[in-house]
């Protein structure tokens, strides 16, 4: 296992259409994250699943968001009608709650980064 | 008010100094406080965590956390090239939800 990978790597997409982005976790790992992290600031935490269940959104999370991780494994992220403002990088995140870790030490992947022109 | 303040720098130091990196909280229910790295293009990587008060040393690495101040210290004795990075901490209560600093870069000259 080599760690989170997330794809694509870079998206570019114009305001008003929908963009999909695809994490997989540490195969292990029962918790994954997803953060949003725009230039200068740090990573933003947007919502969290255990196994298959979505337990935590944030209030940035707006209804053009939705995630799901169907199965417990890989995580999808999706944004519908894209604004410009929505222009960052999407961080996946995983992490063990199993052998008294408590999900303290989640492994990140390289990002997303999205371009909304 | 955030729930972390961090100094965005840049912090720039010659090649074997000491740094001291800073955060302040606003939350009291804090009780873990991990510092993250960040390298240019990567997502972060955990350096170490401590829980609530006191030191924990890890090889060059150093957290001290002041918890009646709020206030979170990441020291770096003999700082390399390689330390050059974004350090982000993040304080939190449970590990349902993280909050991150908005980090600071250092810069580390040869």
């Amino acid at each position: 296992d080599t760690g989170v990978s997330q794809n694509p790597r870079h998206k570019i997409t114009k305001r008003g259409q929908n963009v999909t982005f695809r994490c997989d976790p540490i195969s292990e790992h029962n918790r994954l994250y997803w953060y949003r992290q725009t230039l200068g600031q740090g990573p933003e935490f947007l919502t969290y699943f255990q196994n298959e269940a979505q337990l935590e959104k944030s209030r940035l999370l707006s209804d053009r968001f939705s995630a799901e991780r169907p199965k417990g494994s890989f995580s999808t992220l999706e944004i519908q009608r894209t604004e410009q403002g929505d222009s960052a990088m999407y961080l996946c995140a995983s992490s063990s709650t199993r052998g008294g870790t408590r999900g303290g030490e989640q492994f990140f992947g390289p990002g997303t980064r999205l371009t909304v022109l | 008010q955030k729930e972390v303040e961090q100094d965005p720098g840049p912090l720039s130091v010659p090649e074997g100094a000491i740094v001291s990196l800073n955060c302040t909280y606003s939350n009291s229910a804090f009780q873990y406080f991990m510092w993250y790295r960040q390298y240019s293009r990567k997502g972060p990587e955990l350096l170490m965590y401590t829980y609530s008060s006191g030191n924990k040393e890890d090889g060059r690495f150093t957290a001290q956390v002041d918890k009646s101040s709020k206030y979170i210290s990441l020291f770096i004795r003999d700082s390399q090239p390689s330390d050059s990075a974004t350090y982000l901490c993040a304080p939190l209560y449970n590990f349902n939800k993280f909050y991150f600093g908005s980090g600071t870069k250092l810069n580390v000259k040869p």
